[in-house]
């Protein structure tokens, strides 16, 4: 049973567009949600964060939004750019305990 | 060199070989991991070493046999693999055990198993 479900395998957007990646979690007590990114042929990368203190933490480009009713989280990206497209994985941990991460979406950005 | 460093990136072995993986984080970190992520699934927890001490084994079979002897290093001894197993492997570290500390992953290796 998935805990962490990104529902959208792929998003292709067009550059200087918004990207909205959408995440779904069935686990109430989840209190940290990451975003990790992943180009091919390398390991993901740290991208940003939110507690569940927060609804909203933004880092530049990047904003991710959290929904605790609707247990949703999304990362928004504006502008898209080319050097965006990658894969997209969300993930979440309960007080510490280990991350659980979904499958993962791929973004493409087209110029 | 800075990061994790995992080798090597590309392995092709059969099922009755026996190899290992290889992962180097200089970081200063004092946490370590193994995932695997197989095609179009969530990445999956197997091993994490926290100084050295293995915390947590997330029921993974005995032909894995992780090793970790400091806080720098980690290895991944592979035996009697299935074709199953064929996998991207990747190893991260974190400052601690507390998973709320990021996670700084390696290039992973890529395994196949013939």
């Amino acid at each position: 049973d998935q805990q962490v479900k990104q529902n959208s395998p792929s998003l292709s957007v067009q550059e200087g567009r918004i990207s909205i990646l959408n995440c779904d979690y069935t686990n109430s007590m989840f209190d940290y949600f990451l975003w990790y990114k992943k180009y091919p042929a390398e390991g993901p990368t740290f991208l940003i964060s939110i507690s569940s203190i927060k609804d909203k933490n933004e880092d530049g480009r990047f904003t991710v939004f959290l929904n605790k009713s609707a247990k949703h989280l999304s990362l928004h990206i504006v502008p898209s750019q080319p050097g965006d497209s990658a894969v997209y994985f969300c993930a979440a941990s309960a007080y510490g305990n280990k991350l659980v991460f979904g499958a993962g979406t791929i973004l493409r950005v087209k110029s | 060199e800075t990061g994790v460093t995992q080798t090597p990136r590309h392995l092709v072995m059969g099922m009755t070989n026996k190899k290992s993986l290889k992962c180097e984080q200089h970081l200063g970190h004092n946490a370590m991991y193994w995932y695997k992520q197989s095609a179009k699934k969530p990445l999956e927890l197997m091993f994490v070493y926290n100084f050295k001490e293995q915390t947590e084994n997330n029921s993974v079979p005995s032909r894995f046999s992780p090793e970790c002897p400091n806080s720098s290093h980690l290895f991944l001894h592979l035996h009697t693999l299935q074709p199953e197993d064929s996998a991207l492997y990747l190893c991260a570290s974190s400052q601690d055990r507390v998973y709320n500390s990021p996670l700084h992953f390696g290039n992973g290796t890529r395994l196949t198993v013939t």
